[in-house]
Order: structure tokens, then C-alpha cells, then sequence
């Protein structure tokens, strides 16, 4: 079955740059989106169609997806973004989802 | 708005049935897919089945395949899943979740608020 590897811890400095990484074969091949999830609340969509931002997601948060790795990019992070995130992939039939990377701001 | 409201959860033992609920509004339901995908406390997430928007095709993850069974009413803007023959594993909190296209890519653009499965003698 597919899989898609994510670091388990983030850890970034306010106001500076997170990367958090999403490792699947040819990942590139297909389209990579991403999620957000704060304790005790359901995920948010923040990045699909690798790049593209839905309405109400602010500008520092941004994604690339090539060759055999997504990427999603915090810019400016704020206290606000710690919480968990989530690559998922789509097959046209089954969705995968990463494993998963806690993001710490300290 | 959209919305998604799940119910049905609850404690039951395993071997047992539970059929689970996602009420929707805001968007035409027909139109598109929706999922189910379920989160082990303190674990991550785990797609678990999909219906396409007329409910003619469906798609199961391969843990709970020939166990789980996804329909829709679109008279009543409501998935369901069936869930047969449970295990300690099935325990999770179970999302529905709207593809966020008619066509092409899938991703969730809107999830429900959850409900508590527990399996447990």
C-alpha cells in the first residue's frame, strides 16, 4: 500500500520559516494537500492542488510538490500555527494521508 | 454555510454493529463525494471509505473492507456507514468529510465535528 512519511516534530522559532516535509514515491506525480489540526478540533484544509491557498488561509502558508516530496512552507510562523499537519495524496479511488508532524513554536 | 453533523457513536463490544450519520447542508449534496475518515485517540488520520455524489461508486480502505458498508439518501442530504463485526481497533473518532471537487483531485475541504467510537468489552 502507499505511504507517505512525515517527520514526527517541527520545531521553529517565531516570525521565522517552518518546512515540513511529505515523502512518497513519484509524490510528484500527483497532486499533495495538507492539513491542519489544533487539539480537540476536526483538520483544516490549508494547502490543495499542492500550492493553492482555500479562502481564509493567510498568505504564509504556501506548498510545493515535487519528484518524490511535498512540501508545505510556514513563513512569519506564528504562535497561532502549532498544531499538527497532515500531507494526504488521492489515487482517483483511495486517499492516503502522512503520518503526521507536530509543529512546536518556541 | 456549509455544515456536516455525524452522529451515532458510541460504546459497544466487539463483534457488534454501530451505523454512523453525517447530516449535510450548505452545498448540493448530489454533486459530491464524501468520506469517512477515522483518527485512533492521540494517533493520526486513516481514510477509511468513500461515495462517489449519485452513490453508485463506493471505495473502502483494505482494514475495513467486506466489514463496513458507506450508502447515501440524497432525499435526505445524509451519508451512513455500516459497521459490522467491530474490533478493538475500530476505536477512533470518525469524521465525515465533502470532497472539495466535483471532479478531479481529492481533498476535504469541509469536515464534521466527529463522533467517538468505542469498541470494548
Amino acid at each position: 500500500s502507499y505511504e507517505l512519511t512525515q517527520p514526527p516534530s517541527v520545531s521553529v522559532s517565531p516570525g521565522q520559516t517552518a518546512f515540513i516535509t511529505c515523502s512518497g514515491d513519484k509524490l510528484g506525480d500527483t497532486y499533495a494537500c495538507w492539513y491542519q489540526q489544533k487539539p480537540g478540533q476536526s483538520p483544516v484544509l490549508v494547502i490543495y492542488q499542492d500550492s493553492k491557498r482555500p479562502s481564509g488561509i493567510p498568505e504564509r502558508f504556501s506548498g510545493s510538490n515535487s519528484g518524490n516530496t511535498a512540501t508545505l512552507t510556514i513563513s512569519g510562523t506564528q504562535a497561532m500555527d502549532e498544531a499538527d499537519y497532515y500531507c494526504q495524496a488521492w489515487d482517483s479511488r483511495t486517499y492516503v494521508f502522512g503520518t503526521g508532524t507536530k509543529v512546536t513554536v518556541l | 454555510e456549509v455544515q456536516l453533523l455525524e452522529s451515532g457513536g458510541g460504546l459497544v463490544q466487539p463483534g457488534e454493529s454501530l451505523r454512523l450519520s453525517c447530516a449535510a447542508s450548505g452545498f448540493t449534496f448530489s454533486r459530491y463525494a464524501m468520506s469517512w475518515v477515522r483518527q485512533t485517540p492521540g494517533k493520526g488520520l486513516e481514510w477509511v471509505s468513500a461515495i462517489s455524489g449519485s452513490g453508485a461508486t463506493t471505495y473502502y480502505a483494505d482494514s475495513v473492507k467486506g466489514r463496513f458498508n458507506i450508502s447515501r439518501d440524497i432525499s435526505k442530504n445524509t451519508i451512513y456507514m455500516q459497521m459490522n463485526s467491530l474490533r478493538a481497533e475500530d476505536t477512533a473518532v470518525y469524521y465525515c468529510a465533502k470532497k472539495g471537487a466535483v471532479a478531479g483531485p481529492g481533498y476535504f475541504d469541509y469536515w464534521g465535528q466527529g463522533t467517538l467510537v468505542t469498541v470494548s468489552s
